[in-house]
């Protein structure tokens, strides 16, 4: 099984601050999927990279998953409370399998 | 289209005690995915059924099983629960296409205390 290293694992910012949350493997994905899960629910789906060097927009996310698809980063610009939550990247291994990692939990502050 | 359903939401059980979760993917999907989630551990996938087949098992003992039905629909069981065994269990839908493309939606999970 690959391993995802994702960090920071705590972030705790002010309001209108940008941060950035990584996620490393040693190991090549065939893709990498971005999640958002609240307390008690499922995680969601924000973004699917596919391509070495790919970058995705989201409003204020940006995605970014790097040239040998072994690394992606998550950019926020202008962080709002409402985007505090637990950001989890996951990376696709053969036969359907995702691989998380351990989460990065944000909180953003008014 | 409606999103990935479970029941129940939440299950108190005790130790030794066996258990059986449910999971409806979204429609047209024949892929389901079962992973637990614990604060200690994270998300560690269980497994995978295609087909009513399982196509794909993670490192976990046989007292968890599963099997998925005809219209896709899936169950897991857990047996002889341990206390070991609290966490939320999440089910995630997909095409199950072959390819790096093939996204996992989740569903809100069951929440399982074993006491």
């Amino acid at each position: 099984t690959q391993l995802l290293e994702q960090s920071p694992q705590f972030l705790s910012i002010q309001e209108g601050e940008n941060l950035t949350v990584y996620c490393n493997s040693s190991s090549v994905f065939s893709s990498l999927q971005w999640y958002r899960q609240e307390p008690g629910e499922g995680p969601v789906l924000l973004v699917t990279v596919v391509t070495g060097g790919e970058v995705k927009k989201l409003k204020r996310l940006t995605f970014q998953f790097g040239d040998a698809r072994k690394d992606s980063s998550l950019h926020i610009t202008a962080a709002q409370p409402g985007d505090t939550g637990l950001y989890l990247c996951a990376g696709m291994e053969y036969g359907n399998k995702l691989v998380f990692g351990a989460g990065t939990i944000l909180r953003v502050k008014s | 289209k409606a999103g990935v359903t479970q029941t129940p939401r939440y299950l108190i059980k005790t130790r030794g005690q066996q258990v059986t979760l449910s999971c409806s993917p979204i429609s047209g999907h024949r892929s389901v995915s079962w992973y637990q989630q614990t604060p200690g551990q994270g998300l560690q996938f269980l497994f995978e059924y295609f087909s009513e087949t399982q196509r794909n098992k993670g490192n976990f003992p046989g007292r968890f099983s599963g099997r998925q039905f005809s219209n896709s629909r899936s169950e897991m069981n857990v047996s002889t629960l341990e206390l070991g065994d609290s966490a939320l269990y999440l089910c995630a839908s997909s095409l199950g296409v072959s390819s790096g493309y093939n996204e996992q939606f989740f569903g809100p999970g069951t929440r399982l205390t074993v006491l």
